[in-house]
């Protein structure tokens, strides 16, 4: 079966700007995790949508947002982008609760410059 | 709250000599523990998980992992490492929320080197 499918793979973007990542799950999952991945942090939560509801959330600023559509498809927000955005941005889908673990895309690669 | 430890950022290793990746947990309660490998600019790929069954799990690519609740370790094991080995490997821990439902606690990685 198709895994998790994250679009765009790489994205330039400027200081100020906004942009929006995408992430399709596999088939039948209908949570989404979203995760920062930077070599000084490490990997980071930054929320979770199940059944187009945010369950979890991380401790992100308010400019980090997200949504999922009635298909699971979802997607996150960067709003008034900074330097310190620049990371690979992962997204994990799973069955009802996670207990049995995440399957991962392979991530969208965000440069901020 | 769960915390996970991987004793070591760096691990080098020959070719056909066994590899060890450490990882200690800390938790309330028995745990969820799982092991991802990430090769560079890829996602993370599931190595193997122990949800409170068989304390010795095996994984994909020859890997395993036991769970010892007395050290509060899993540890990950191959007898023999290979060159396509070398990644990044990311001790897990599952945290319970308020909500029902687990979100992971991250280890900070282990870079394995695997020399010719």
């Amino acid at each position: 079966k198709a895994g998790v499918t994250q679009t765009p793979r790489y994205l330039i973007k400027t200081r100020g700007q906004q942009v929006t990542l995408s992430c399709s799950p596999i088939s039948g999952h209908r949570s989404v995790s979203w995760y920062q991945q930077t070599p000084g942090q490490g990997l980071q939560f930054l929320f979770e949508y199940f059944s187009e509801t945010q369950r979890n959330k991380g401790n992100f600023p308010g400019r980090f947002s997200g949504r999922q559509f009635s298909n699971s498809r979802s997607e996150m927000n960067v709003s008034t982008l900074e330097l310190g955005d620049s990371a690979l941005y992962l997204c994990a889908s799973s069955g009802l609760t996670g207990y049995d673990g995440y399957t991962f895309g392979s991530g969208t690669r965000l440069t901020v410059v | 709250a769960q915390s996970v430890t991987q004793l070591d950022s760096h691990v080098s290793v020959s070719e056909g000599t066994p590899v060890l990746l450490r990882c200690n947990y800390s938790s309330s309660y028995s745990p969820s523990l799982f092991w991802y490998v990430q090769h560079p600019n890829k996602g993370l790929q599931l190595l193997l998980k122990y949800t409170s069954a068989a304390t010795l799990v095996k994984g994909i690519n020859g890997f395993e992992a036991e769970f010892k609740k007395s050290e509060t370790s899993f540890h990950l094991t191959k007898p023999s490492a290979h060159m396509s080995d070398a990644a990044e490997y990311f001790c897990v821990v599952s945290d319970g929320t308020a909500s029902g439902t687990y979100k992971y606690i991250f280890g900070t990685g282990t870079r394995l080197k695997v020399l010719a």
